[in-house]
């Protein structure tokens, strides 16, 4: 099974900053790595499929790379609605994993 | 809109049954294979099953194999999970997911319901 690690389990940032998020697969996805921002109470929200390729009306803020191991999502000019945790998740081999999340928080 | 409901989550005692439903509107629910995703207190989603568009494929995760199983209705546009010999350690918040692939499957969620809550009491 491929484990999916993200870090930091927490990122404290200020609104109007940058956040960085990180994924590691302990073998290799290719590019088979998707981003899911989950709000409280919400249905989670696919943000980026094929590591770096925007899903349906997910604004330019939402930018990604990386293929093989490591992957980085980055969320420019953060707002308020920003706040909330986002998993990794690779679909490339079964079974299909995700990340424990990282949860970005107002600094 | 795509939208997805799910139903049928409660609290249940352990090694008994549950079924759980999800109602799908908004797209052509009979091209599309569907999932199950749960997701434990405190821990990452989990995927937990699939169906194909037909119904004809079904694959579950080791954790439920034998005791889960996933149907669908598209004459209905609802996807099931009847839930078996639940454990403690099915406690979770079960979300029906759309693959993103019609017509093949790529295990790739695109869009979610809001989940229904499944409670295992001893």
């Amino acid at each position: 099974e491929i484990v999916m690690t993200q870090s930091p389990a927490t990122l404290s940032v200020s609104p109007g900053e940058r956040a960085t998020l990180s994924c590691r697969a302990s073998q290799s996805v290719s590019s088979n790595l998707a981003w899911y921002e989950h709000k409280p109470g919400q249905a989670p929200r696919l943000l980026i499929y094929a590591a770096s390729a925007r899903a349906t009306d997910i604004p330019a803020k939402f930018s990604a790379s990386g293929s093989g191991t490591e992957f980085t999502l980055t969320i420019s000019s953060l707002q308020s609605e920003d706040f909330t945790v986002y998993y990794c998740q690779q679909y490339n081999s079964w079974p299909y994993t995700f990340g424990q999340g990282t949860k970005l928080d107002i600094k | 809109q795509v939208h997805l409901v799910e139903s049928g989550g409660g609290v249940v005692q352990s090694g008994r049954s549950l079924r759980l439903s999800c109602s799908a509107s908004g797209f052509t629910f009979s091209i599309y294979p569907m999932h199950w995703v749960r997701q434990a207190p405190g821990k990452g989603p989990e995927w937990v099953a699939l169906i194909s568009l037909d119904g004809s494929e079904k694959n579950y995760a080791d954790s439920v194999r034998g005791r889960f199983t996933i149907s669908r209705d598209n004459s209905k546009n609802t996807v099931y999970l009847q839930m078996s010999s639940l454990r403690l350690e099915d406690t979770a918040v079960y979300y029906c997911a759309r693959d993103s692939a019609s017509g093949y499957i790529q295990y790739l969620f695109d869009y979610w319901g809001q989940g229904t809550p499944v409670t295992v009491s001893s």
